[in-house]
């Protein structure tokens, strides 16, 4: 029973432009959400949350924006660059509780 | 900067050997995490520990055992490895929400295989 999806694998984006990854969930416990960045070969990096208090939190070239009627949120990176390439997770938690659920990751490439 | 390290970032075992990955936090974190990544699956929970000597587990504990005798360290122990083991393995650690330092910090993650 998968609690949190991201049904694109992949996503390929031209350097400059708009990269737009979307995370759903099932669980209407669920209230903090993050994404994470992974790299080959490293372990996940944190790169923004929101709380479910908020409909948007925005951070440099990152936002991210929950829509909890839709239970979906989406992770924005404006404007687009190389470094950007990696898996990004969204994941969620409820509560004070310490246990992250996670989604299966998209696969984001930035082309020149 | 949280720092956390794991034991070994390749690792190849035999079907029935015992294996111990090995994880280290600096931070005086109080949570410890193990995971395990496959593709399609994304990062799945195996065991995690709130406190020294406390473990809960998490969505797919079959088959492994943990391990926390002192704060800094969380082991993770697969008794008898099995071909189905083969997998990614990170660890992650943090703190108590109430320090703002809830988010979890990884490490470089294990690659596993086993023969």
């Amino acid at each position: 029973d998968q609690q949190v999806k991201q049904n694109s694998p992949s996503l390929s984006v031209q350097e400059g432009r708009i990269s737009i990854l979307n995370c759903d969930y099932t669980n209407s416990m669920f209230d903090y959400f993050l994404w994470y960045k992974k790299y080959p070969a490293e372990g996940p990096t944190f790169l923004i949350s929101i709380s479910s208090i908020k409909d948007k939190n925005e951070d440099g070239r990152f936002t991210v924006f929950l829509n909890k009627s839709a239970k979906h949120l989406s992770l924005h990176i404006v404007p687009s660059q190389p470094g950007d390439s990696a898996v990004y997770f969204c994941a969620a938690k409820t509560g004070g509780g310490n246990k992250l659920t996670f989604g299966t990751g998209t696969q984001l490439k930035v082309e020149l | 900067d949280v720092k956390v390290t794991q034991s070994s970032r390749y690792l190849v075992k035999r079907t029935g050997e015992k294996v111990f990955l090995e994880c280290v936090q600096d931070m005086d974190h109080e949570n410890m995490f193990w995971y395990r990544q496959d593709p399609g699956l994304g990062l799945r929970l195996i065991y995690f520990s709130y406190d020294v000597k406390m473990k809960e587990k998490g969505d797919i504990p079959e088959g492994y055992s943990v391990s926390r005798e002192k704060k800094e360290r969380f082991s993770l122990i697969l008794e008898s490895a099995s071909t189905n083991q083969t997998s990614m393995y990170l660890c992650a650690s943090s703190g108590l929400p109430r320090q703002g330092t809830d988010t979890q910090y990884f490490g470089p993650g294990t690659r596993l295989t086993v023969l």
